[in-house]
């Protein structure tokens, strides 16, 4: 089955600094996606980056980029420069491949990591 | 560009009554999925539609239901609420369901059971 965990309920950071949120999954299958989203307190969950399993390079959004390391399962967020903004609750999380594995597409979420930005 | 909108924003109901919740899907997308996320926790898969029909369902019981209409927009249908059904319910769409294919979400409607 597919898992996907986060072993950070909460992290701190100051603004203007690097921070790093880690994820690791768990999955038999060769085809995958791995996303992460980014929700406010207002409730919105917001789609930040995209990494595939196939992909050779690693996944970069402006600040937003994913340290992909498929022999380890690992996929983690780093944000840069961060800002007062980037305060809020943020989900790794998985999709399957739509055919073969009986998997149409649903993503698996992690417990996320709140990341709160010091002035 | 239309988003994922949701309605209602809010909504409180009682032990035992029934809800209907809505979600029209971002301008060109055809598949809906519904999570629920209960307080400090994770989205959990409830299910999702494609060409008007249920294609996956998570653990959820039958008191669960949907419906997907011939212009992509849907409705969650949850019956005999219970006050475990306290959660936010958040609508995602997506083009087609590819793995490379992100799910957009809406904001989400705040359902609490009294």
């Amino acid at each position: 089955a597919q898992k996907i965990t986060q072993t950070q309920p909460g992290m701190f950071v100051q603004e203007k600094e690097a921070v790093t949120l880690d994820c690791t999954y768990d999955t038999s299958d060769p085809s995958y996606g791995l996303f992460w989203y980014k929700q406010p307190s207002s409730g919105e969950m917001i789609f930040l980056i995209y990494q595939g399993s196939y992909d050779q390079q690693n996944a970069t959004e402006g600040r937003y980029s994913l340290n992909f390391q498929k022999a380890r399962k690992s996929a983690n967020l780093v944000i840069s420069a961060s800002q007062l903004g980037d305060s809020a609750m943020y989900f790794c999380a998985m999709r399957g491949p739509l055919h073969g594995s009986g998997n149409t597409g649903k993503l698996i979420f992690g417990q996320g990591t709140t990341l709160q930005v010091k002035p | 560009d239309a988003g994922v909108t949701q309605s209602p924003t809010h909504l409180i109901k009682t032990r035992g009554q029934q809800v209907t919740l809505r979600c029209s899907p971002k301008s060109g997308h055809d598949t809906v999925s519904w999570y629920q996320q209960a307080l400090g926790q994770g989205p959990q898969f409830i299910f999702q539609y494609y060409e008007e029909e249920e294609r996956q369902r998570g653990n959820f019981p039958d008191r669960f239901s949907g419906h997907q209409f011939p212009n992509y927009s849907s409705e969650l249908n949850v019956n005999a609420l219970l006050l475990g059904d306290s959660a936010l319910y958040l609508c995602a769409s997506s083009l087609g369901g590819g793995v490379n294919q992100p799910q957009h979400f809406g904001d989400g409607t705040r359902l609490s059971i009294l």
